[in-house]
């Protein structure tokens, strides 16, 4: 199946500081979904992002899908950015669809 | 607030019990899927249902079971339960197509002791 690969694993970073993750894949992807997993458990969509450039906010999401990688700009990071970070992506079509998700960064901001 | 309701929000139940997890997705969607988030395997998908019927599976064991009701909810049941089937249970529902965005539910926390 295919591999998804983030990095860094962790990350930690001073308040105000910015920082880019990385989502590295194997295959081609019909879609690409990045997520902030709370302190709580909560999987919070950030980007649905097959490929091109998407900005909400302080963040920014850039998919360059012939490289086969994404990249997740958080700028100005703020103690609630802390959480963990997972890009997912789907292939295959009909009974073969399946969203694999990578293994994550978790990203610590400090006061 | 994603839409994707989930409950109960934790269970703690013992070996060799069987449990079933409730999943409302977002007002229209008709695709609903499951995954199960552990600390060994990650986030895994388990299964997905579209309008009542079976549409892909993943790493889903013979033990669980799921279904969808004719108003969209849909259970999974896990049976004989082993202490590694604690986990983290989400929910995500769409619109239909698998490559359209999916909506993911807070997720019900299970324990087996």
């Amino acid at each position: 199946g295919i591999q998804v690969e983030q990095s860094p694993p962790d990350l930690i970073l001073q308040e105000g500081a910015n920082s880019t993750l990385r989502c590295n894949f194997s295959d081609s992807v019909n879609n690409l979904q990045w997520f902030h997993q709370n302190p709580w458990g909560q999987l919070i969509n950030l980007f649905y992002i097959p490929s091109g450039t998407k900005q909400n906010g302080r963040l920014s999401a850039t998919t360059v899908a012939t490289e086969r990688y994404s990249l997740l700009y958080i700028s100005s990071s703020q103690t609630t950015d802390s959480g963990v970070y997972f890009c997912a992506v789907g292939k295959g079509g009909g009974s073969n669809y399946k969203l694999t998700f990578g293994k994550g960064t978790l990203l610590t901001v400090n006061p | 607030d994603s839409g994707v309701t989930q409950t109960p929000k934790h269970l703690i139940t013992a070996t060799g019990q069987r449990v079933t997890l409730r999943c409302s997705p977002r007002s229209g969607d008709l695709s609903v899927y499951w995954y199960q988030q552990s600390l060994d395997q990650g986030l895994q998908f388990l299964i997905q249902y579209y309008n009542g019927e079976e549409r892909a599976k993943g790493n889903i064991l013979e033990r669980f079971s799921a279904q969808q009701f004719p108003d969209l909810h849909s259970e999974l049941n896990l049976s004989s339960l082993e202490l590694g089937d604690s986990a983290l249970y989400f929910c995500a529902s769409n619109s239909g197509g698998p490559y359209n965005e999916q909506f993911f539910g807070p997720g019900t926390r299970l324990t087996v002791l």
